[in-house]
């Protein structure tokens, strides 16, 4: 029931892009992401609702796919403060059992 | 309004004790909600609450944890005789409410409290 994302971990340098991933196993009525700094609680980023779906906060933009059931997450010439885990939470359509999914660990570099 | 908060931050006890967190929402949310988070691992829900019912619990969950939101304000959250596997960071986050079941706003989380069971 738990979210899969990809990749676990990913590094880059100031500047570069990035893309994670996160699919679901159960059909999806939306997709939350957050990021999390370490030591810090999880900080909310967007919310994806409808298939197909993109949304977008300054350089950061999500899409979603309702009939994969997938949902990505892209970082465009990601910022030192970019750094930090990434998690997708999914509610399916039937119940209302919100799941976090494992998390990818990003890190930029100066 | 101060965003969430939880209380205590930190929590050290001996397997076998009873320990209690509270977390005060922000006071405009009618949804709280409570997880465990261990290291490198995502949030995993235990149960959330709407107003001052209790709406879903984890079926993972022992027995040996409660939570209670007795005016829709504050929640406490009680793990009776700790075990050394319930050391974690516990967080408790809160919402609006949305019309459609299956509805969730952006959650807002408070800064945890770190339990150790020793």
């Amino acid at each position: 029931q738990q979210p899969v994302q990809s990749p676990q971990a990913v590094i880059l340098r100031e500047g570069e892009d990035a893309v994670i991933n996160c699919s679901s196993s159960k059909a999806l009525y939306s997709v939350h992401w957050y990021r999390q700094k370490h030591g810090e609680a999880p900080v909310f980023l967007m919310i994806l609702l409808k298939g197909g779906e993109q949304k977008g906060h300054d350089k950061i933009s999500a899409s979603f796919n309702e009939k994969k059931q997938q949902s990505s997450l892209y970082l465009t010439a990601s910022q030192l403060s970019y750094s930090g885990t990434y998690f997708c939470g999914t509610v399916p359509l039937e119940g209302q059992n919100f799941v976090f999914g494992p998390g990818t660990r990003l890190s930029v570099l100066p | 309004d101060t965003g969430v908060s939880q209380d205590p931050r930190h929590k050290i006890t001996k397997r076998g004790q009873n320990v209690t967190f509270r977390c005060d929402p922000i006071s405009e949310h009618n949804r709280l909600y409570w997880y465990r988070q261990t290291l490198g691992q995502g949030p995993e829900f235990l149960t959330y609450f709407q107003n001052e019912a209790q709406l879903e619990k984890s079926r993972l969950l022992s027995d040996r944890f409660s939570a209670e939101r007795p005016k829709g304000s504050f929640s406490t959250l009680e793990i009776q005789r700790t075990e050394q596997g319930d050391s974690a960071m516990y967080l408790c986050a809160s919402s609006l409410a949305t019309t459609n079941p299956s509805g969730m706003y952006e959650q807002f989380f408070g800064p945890g409290t770190r339990l150790t069971v020793l």
